[in-house]
């Protein structure tokens, strides 16, 4: 098994909503990245987890809550979001937070409508 | 500031026409460049990693190539296919932890 997927590929929610995005990944990977992308825009790095451990937060604000329960499995926990957090939101792994000689394998994105 | 800067934002190729998409980069140190295709709506691709400088990879109609301040993706004889967004990243150590810096990327149209 070579892929990262995610679930849902489609979301709307409203601002008073609780959601969660999830993905998965079989490769034996031990680093777990979110990423948020904007229309027409790259992806901005929003967490990464190593280990099971969050190593790094990019200031992301507290309605985003990650949460990885095990190697394989992370989570994204939505809660009153804005409108603005409309976006295409990516999940990546890695052998390790050390970089991947072969590249970091995105799964096909959750499309998130916040209305 | 770690910076990558991709060119041109917008290309339009009729099918056969060979062209040259261009990736600079400005980090504290490189660890790796990458190079993506992205699809509307879809997760990117990897395509090519790169180390050092003078590396090549080739992989179908598409070589990348590096120096020591940018990185080429020359595509060869394009088919529509080839229709898509073509993403460069660098790997670079920070805050104890290797990054992931994308570029803007360069949105390839090849028309028939």
């Amino acid at each position: 098994d070579t892929e990262v997927t995610q679930t849902p590929k489609h979301l709307v929610m409203g601002m008073t909503n609780k959601k969660s995005l999830k993905c998965e990944q079989h490769m034996g990977h031990r680093a777990m990245y979110w990423y948020k992308q904007k229309a027409k825009k790259p992806p901005e790095l929003m967490f990464v987890y190593s280990y099971e451990k969050l190593s790094i937060n990019e200031s992301v604000p507290s309605r985003f809550s990650p949460e990885c329960p095990n190697s394989s499995l992370l989570n994204l926990h939505l809660h009153a979001l804005q409108p603005e957090d409309s976006a295409l939101y990516l999940c990546a792994s890695s052998p390790r937070a050390g970089g991947a000689r072969d590249g970091y394998t995105f799964g096909s994105g959750t499309r998130l409508t916040v209305v | 500031e770690d910076q990558v800067t991709q060119s041109p934002e917008a290309l339009r190729l009729q099918e056969g026409e060979s062209s040259s998409l261009n990736c600079s980069y400005t980090v504290s140190g490189l660890r790796g460049l990458f190079w993506y295709r992205q699809d509307p709506g879809k997760g990117p691709e990897f395509l090519f990693t790169l180390y050092s400088a003078g590396e090549e990879k080739e992989k179908e109609r598409l070589k990348a190539t590096l120096t020591k301040k940018e990185s080429f993706l020359h595509i060869t004889a394009p088919k529509p296919e080839d229709s898509a967004t073509y993403l460069c990243a660098v790997q670079t150590f920070s805050g104890g932890y290797n990054k992931l810096i994308f570029g803007a990327g360069t949105r390839l149209a090849v028309h028939p």
